[in-house]
């Protein structure tokens, strides 16, 4: 089974900052078949890119998702307050584990 | 708008069992595969369960296999989740979700979620 590994654990920054968060697998995705998720405090998980860099919708364009074979980004290219959160990776190829998730906290 | 709520969560003791319901509105309910998520305190997520739109096919992570089961009821829009032989490991909030291409499962929509707690 494909083991997720998101790095880093937390990242520290400021509103505005453009954040970048890794997911890398232990093995090949097929077909790129990597989706990612934001959990808010006390919230459930939402859709935030599926198929690697395809944003689900009414996600804002300051999220992108780029990568292929075993590494993967994403990327918020300028903070705003909502999106200090959790982020989830997530392989959804021939089978369907999460990495450990990387919080963004405001520093 | 297209919503998923669950319920049935509560504190239970190790053996016993809990059965968890998913009401979806607002959406073609038969036409999704639905999955169970849970997420131990503090920890990530873990695929539980998937059920097909036609409850034809489910299936289930290896530690829940033999425990639980899952049922759908398209008249009520609603998947069961029943969970039988809980143990402290069980202890989570259980989330439903809604995957929307078959055979690729990941999730567009996501219930608020239930709390199960195993505890004697």
């Amino acid at each position: 089974e494909i083991v997720l590994t998101q790095s880093p654990g937390t990242l520290s920054l400021s509103p505005g900052e453009r954040a970048t968060l890794s997911c890398r697998a232990s093995q090949s995705v097929s077909n790129n078949y990597v989706a990612w998720y934001q959990q808010r405090p006390g919230q459930a998980p939402r859709l935030l890119i599926y198929a690697a860099s395809t944003r689900a919708s009414g996600i804002p364009d300051r999220f992108s998702g780029s990568g292929s074979g075993t590494d993967f980004t994403l990327t918020i290219s300028r903070l705003e307050p909502e999106d200090f959160a959790v982020y989830f990776c997530q392989q959804y190829g021939n089978s369907h584990p999460f990495g450990g998730g990387t919080k963004v906290e405001i520093k | 708008q297209e919503q998923l709520v669950e319920s049935g969560g509560g504190v239970v003791q190790p053996g016993r069992s809990l059965r968890l319901s998913c009401a979806a509105s607002e959406f073609t309910f038969n036409n999704y595969a639905i999955h169970w998520v849970r997420q131990a305190p503090g920890k990530g997520l873990e695929w539980v369960s998937a059920t097909s739109s036609d409850g034809t096919y489910k299936y289930y992570t290896d530690s829940v296999k033999g425990r639980f089961t899952t049922s759908r009821d398209d008249s009520k829009n609603t998947l069961y989740l029943q969970m039988n032989s809980l143990r402290p490991e069980d202890t989570a909030m259980y989330y439903c979700a809604r995957s929307v291409i078959r055979g690729l499962w990941y999730f567009d929509l996501w219930g608020r979620g239930t709390l199960v707690t195993v505890s004697s």
